[in-house]
């Protein structure tokens, strides 16, 4: 089967860790990325990559750290410094940018709560 | 710079009747624009995709939208509701720089769908 898969489905954090989200996709997409999704609210990007040891910030990048060393793979790190961790986060993979809009193909999630 | 607005943060249909979900979107130049569809503490599922081809997009599960760019406008509908249909709906349109894209989506607020008996 073809898809992204997202681990833990649930995650929980004392304040002051750090915590890692895995992403994977074996779709064989290029672009990568990750979304934060608060109640009420639309997805806003954290980081995106388009291609293998590449990336860029999107929008709330601050207190998040990513890596690409591989092209299946994108995993998120959730820092001590991001002041509101608890949400709901998304991971998506597209084949990568061109002169039409690729769609973004979206994993299951993973909730994260800091207790 | 590209932006979408759901006109309703909340619809609530009877069961059989017709569904009508609002979008407008603002775009420089031509956008690609989707519906996306959330089901409770699920992934986002594409239901529907505009890319300049016919402005009538049909998409999964009976729902089709309608490109209007004299209105800015892509609204969401489906004939008959299901109880299925119970969900969120997000509008997106693609960013774009100059006439370029980003590879980057804009998201809309989301609009939650109620389906009653």
């Amino acid at each position: 089967d073809g898809g992204i898969t997202q681990s833990p489905k649930y995650l929980f954090r004392k304040e002051g860790q750090n915590v890692t989200l895995s992403c994977e996709q074996n779709l064989n997409h290029d672009a990568m990325y990750w979304y934060r999704q608060d109640p009420g609210q639309g997805l806003r990007l954290i980081y995106y990559s388009q291609i293998v040891n590449d990336f860029q910030k999107g929008d709330i990048a601050e207190g998040y750290s990513v890596s690409r060393e591989k092209k299946e793979s994108f995993p998120l790190t959730v820092t001590s410094a991001q002041k509101n961790p608890t949400a709901f986060y998304l991971c998506a993979s597209s084949t990568g940018q061109g002169l039409i809009a690729d769609t973004q193909y979206f994993g299951p999630g993973t909730r994260l709560t800091v207790l | 710079a590209q932006s979408v607005t759901q006109l309703d943060s909340h619809v609530s249909v009877s069961e059989g009747t017709p569904v009508l979900l609002r979008c407008n979107y603002s775009s420089s130049y031509s956008p690609s624009l989707f519906w996306y569809v959330q089901h409770p503490n699920k992934g986002l599922q594409l239901l529907l995709k505009y890319t300049s081809a016919a402005t009538l997009v049909k998409g999964i599960n009976g729902f089709e939208a309608e490109f209007k760019k004299s209105e800015t406008s892509f609204h969401l509908t489906k004939p008959s509701a299901h109880m299925s249909d119970a969900a969120e709906y997000f509008c997106v349109v693609s960013d774009q720089k100059g006439s370029s894209n980003t590879g980057k989506l804009i998201f809309g607020q989301g609009t939650t769908l109620q389906v009653k008996p």
